[in-house]
């Protein structure tokens, strides 16, 4: 079965670099996905993408993420300047239409120090 | 703005019970709604996906159900098994996203 596969599984960087989370959706899935999970809080969503610009995005998707489909298979997501309050996990998500079904990858832990 | 509430938050049953988890959501207007398992420090597992049109859905000794007009779902996993210790999650697509509820972290005691 076709799965959603994120790298790396786990990303520790300094407070103020730059990371970037790669994902590799669904191939025939069009619409694409970031969710973040602080440790023991709900599952947040942060953007969604479709048709190379995002569709919709969060209060806490500001000037610092930045999200791209550089080519057909991947999307990343891209924190300017980390914080600690970045730590968490972050997902990936894809659907084949709007308001279809998603499905997830396995996470990226990031942690910032 | 969508809320989803899920009730309770912790809960541990001796290996055999059924479990009841519940889902509430404050606007009607949703599309599906799934429900996930999420293990300690691991990714989510989709378990069952309910359309806005359907009542119920089931897959093995699981059942779901859904009543969209109270804002409502319930996940039913019978004769529950140390294995299905895990935290479940609930979460309604509308808008073209998913909302999340906050999870109810289940310990089955073997």
């Amino acid at each position: 079965e076709p799965e959603v596969t994120q790298t790396p599984s786990h990303q520790v960087t300094q407070m103020g670099q730059e990371v970037i989370l790669r994902c590799v959706p669904i191939s025939n899935h069009l619409y694409f996905y970031w969710y973040r999970q602080i440790l023991g809080q709900k599952v947040e969503f942060l953007v969604s993408f479709y048709n190379n610009e995002i569709s919709e995005k969060s209060e806490i998707f500001d000037d610092q993420f930045s999200v791209e489909r550089p080519d057909g298979s991947n999307f990343t997501l891209k924190i300017r300047s980390t914080k600690l309050e970045d730590s968490a996990m972050y997902f990936c998500a894809s659907s084949e239409g709007a308001n279809s079904p998603l499905h997830f990858g396995n996470g990226t832990r990031l942690t910032v120090t | 703005k969508q809320e989803v509430t899920q009730i309770p938050a912790a809960l541990s049953v001796p290996e055999g019970e059924n479990l009841v988890l519940n889902c509430s959501f404050t606007d009607s207007a949703i599309y599906n709604l799934q429900w996930f398992r999420q293990d300690p420090g691991k990714g989510l597992t989709s378990l069952l996906l309910i359309q806005s049109s359907q009542r119920e859905q089931t897959s093995g000794r699981l059942n779901a159900s859904l009543d969209k007009s109270s804002g409502r779902s319930t996940l039913y996993i019978a004769a529950s098994q140390p294995g299905d210790s895990a935290t479940y999650l609930c979460a309604v697509i509308g808008g073209n996203k998913l909302t999340f509820g906050g999870g109810t972290r289940v310990l089955v005691k073997p």
